[in-house]
Order: structure tokens, then sequence, then C-alpha cells
């Protein structure tokens, strides 16, 4: 049984198209999360919901849009892909806790986007 | 600076020795600190946290944390070749779940 799970795994695209990746969570948590890893393998937060709302809106352009429609599920809109958007999409979530900051988070497998 | 900065590597050591990881960070009011494994082609993995400064070991892991220094590191005692991987350094700061990741130390663990 899949924890985390993300689709598709990999998405290969022009420029300028508009894409969509989802991601589900049986884990039961309440908070789910984007990161993106660029090719140097930096992994950086993008967004972050919390039981439906959303409590993390990192530095992103408005190009992307985060939608959850249930704490189970975060998706990720781009619109007018462009080529550095290239990078691997990381899916996440975790169970917040009465100790902030100490919940681990659980990686999905990944959505590998290219942009050609 | 980065807020959270790591050695990039590769850090190569033999099967058997003490491979020794070190993370740095910038935010005082930092918190809580994790230490990700990840293998190439796949998604980061937990192996470790620590809060409190001082050592927490966990089977051949070990972390060490040093608040005022704002220093943490890993120890992996007795290396093996299944080690090989990016070892990736996260910080929170204690508000909103936010982790801050180093760009990772690739270890590699020769025969």
């Amino acid at each position: 049984d899949t924890a985390v799970s993300q689709t598709p795994k990999y998405l290969v695209t022009q420029m300028g198209n508009d894409k969509s990746i989802k991601c589900e969570q049986n884990l039961g948590h309440d908070t789910m999360y984007w990161y993106k890893q660029d090719s140097k393998k930096f992994l950086k937060i993008m967004f972050s919901y919390n039981n439906k709302e959303l409590i993390i809106n990192e530095t992103v352009p408005n190009r992307f849009s985060p939608k959850s429609p249930d704490k189970a599920h975060l998706n990720l809109h781009i619109n007018s892909l462009e080529l550095g958007d290239s990078a691997v999409y990381f899916c996440a979530s975790s169970q917040a806790s009465m100790l902030r900051g100490r919940e681990t988070q659980y990686f999905g497998p990944g959505t590998r986007l290219l942009v050609l | 600076q980065k807020e959270v900065e790591q050695n990039s590597g590769p850090l190569s050591v033999p099967e058997g020795a003490i491979a020794s990881l070190n993370c740095t960070y910038s935010d005082r009011v930092s918190q809580s600190f994790f230490w990700y494994r990840q293998y190439s082609g796949k998604s980061p993995e937990l192996i470790m946290s620590i809060y409190s400064n001082g050592d927490k070991e966990d089977g051949r892991f070990t972390a060490q944390l040093n608040k005022a220094s704002q220093y943490v590191s890993l120890l992996i005692r007795d290396s093996q070749p299944s080690d090989s991987a990016t070892y990736l350094c996260a910080v929170n700061t204690g508000t909103a779940s936010k982790l801050t990741f180093g760009t990772g130390t690739r270890l590699q663990v020769t025969l």
C-alpha cells in the first residue's frame, strides 16, 4: 500500500502548456506539502496545506496554483510552463503535533517534469 | 549566506569505516533537525531527527546537535555500500512545519 502517491510519475510537455500533478496520501495526515527539487538536488518547499487551508506559500510564480479538495489530496496546477520549471516535484504529508516542528514528513515518489 | 549548508561531496569512505556528515544552519531559532537519505531517483526518507543538544543514537546512526555552534552532524558507523546515497540535512524553526533543506552530501561507500 502506497502511503503517499503522485500521478503522473513522468511528465514531458512543451513550453506554454498547462499541466497538473496529483497527490494522495492514505496515512490520515492533516498536512500536505509540495516541494521542488532542481537539477542540483536542492529541495525547496513551495506550498503547504493543513486541513485544506493554505499555511505555507513560498515565493513561487503565480503560474503555480495548489488546490486541496480534502485533507487527503493536494494537487498542483502549473500554467504556461517554462523551461525553468523542469524539475522533480515531490508531495509530502505529515500529522500536526502538539510539539510543533517535530512532525515527520513522508514523501511521495516524485513527478519528473521536463519542459521542452 | 545559505540557510542550511552542507558539503556537496562526494564523501568517499571504505566499507566498515565511519562516515561523518556535517551541516550548519543560520537561523538561531531553529528547533528541530532532521537527516533524510535520498537514493538516486528516489524520494527522501527520514533516518534521524534530533531536537536537543547532544547525541542521539539509532542503530548505526548517531545524530549530534550543537545549537550554540549552529551545527548538526550525522555519523554512520560500519558504513555499507547500501549507505551510498545523498544525505539531506533539514531544519525547522518551529513555525508551520516548514522544513529548510541543505543541498545534500553525496556519500559513496567503497568496497
